[in-house]
């Protein structure tokens, strides 16, 4: 148990649906982050989030869309989503912006896009 | 972010110490040197992290050479659960830079722990 908690940790949609992907911790950190990991490839930053605020977007497509409501919670909003968006989504948080002490990252959520 | 290359697997018997190498030879003097690993289908868990001096935790000791340009994880005793992908990342730490925290994972080494 690491303090960060992503639900779901499973979930199948089809293309023309719209769903959501939450994060929590309770830690105290600062910053937030979703990372994306497709089978055999390296995992990927999509999104960094410091004190709420949007500081990086990895050229993500517009399908995917973040929201960061209060330091405790991570969203990504999913929507008219492609078969090679499947892949495992992970949520991470860390201390400060810096991520100096290390990143705590989440179970993530085991996405299939039928 | 400097770039590290690790080896693509090892073997290690249960009980004995695991040794694993990382090689950054680009390293700057700003930037750290973190260990996590990735038990298959679960997310990367930290285990240590250090700039230039011998870091030990609970989990592990990370062992750098006086140049930097590489470094050693060291799992003291390996049972079957520390079977995992094992990545060394090097990055910016200092407060005051543009790197967010972010990681830049490689394919990381797989470590066995064979009974």
């Amino acid at each position: 148990e690491t303090g960060v908690t992503q639900t779901p940790r499973h979930l199948v949609m089809g293309m023309t649906n719209k769903k959501s992907l939450k994060c929590e911790q309770h830690l105290g950190h600062n910053a937030m982050y979703w990372y994306k990991q497709s089978a055999k490839k390296p995992l990927e930053l999509m999104f960094v989030y410091s004190l709420e605020e949007r500081v990086e977007n990895n050229s993500v497509p517009s399908r995917f869309s973040p929201e960061c409501p209060n330091s405790s919670h991570l969203f990504l909003h999913l929507h008219t989503l492609q078969p090679e968006d499947s892949a495992l989504y992970l949520c991470a948080s860390s201390q400060d912006s810096q991520g100096r002490h290390g990143a705590f990252f989440g179970q993530g959520t085991r996405l299939t896009v039928v | 972010d400097a770039k590290t290359t690790q080896p693509t697997s090892m073997d290690c018997a249960e009980g004995r110490a695991a040794n694993l190498p990382c090689n950054h030879s680009t390293i700057s003097g700003n930037e750290y040197v973190y260990w996590y690993r990735q038990i298959h289908s679960q997310g990367p868990q930290y285990i240590i992290h250090g700039l230039k001096n011998n870091e030990t935790n609970e989990m592990a000791s990370l062992i750098i050479t006086e140049d930097r340009k590489s470094s050693t994880l060291i799992l003291p005793h390996a049972t079957l659960r520390d079977t995992a992908v094992y990545y060394c990342i090097v990055r910016v730490g200092d407060a005051g830079g543009t790197s967010y925290g972010k990681l830049t994972f490689g394919q990381g080494t797989i470590l066995t722990v064979h009974p």
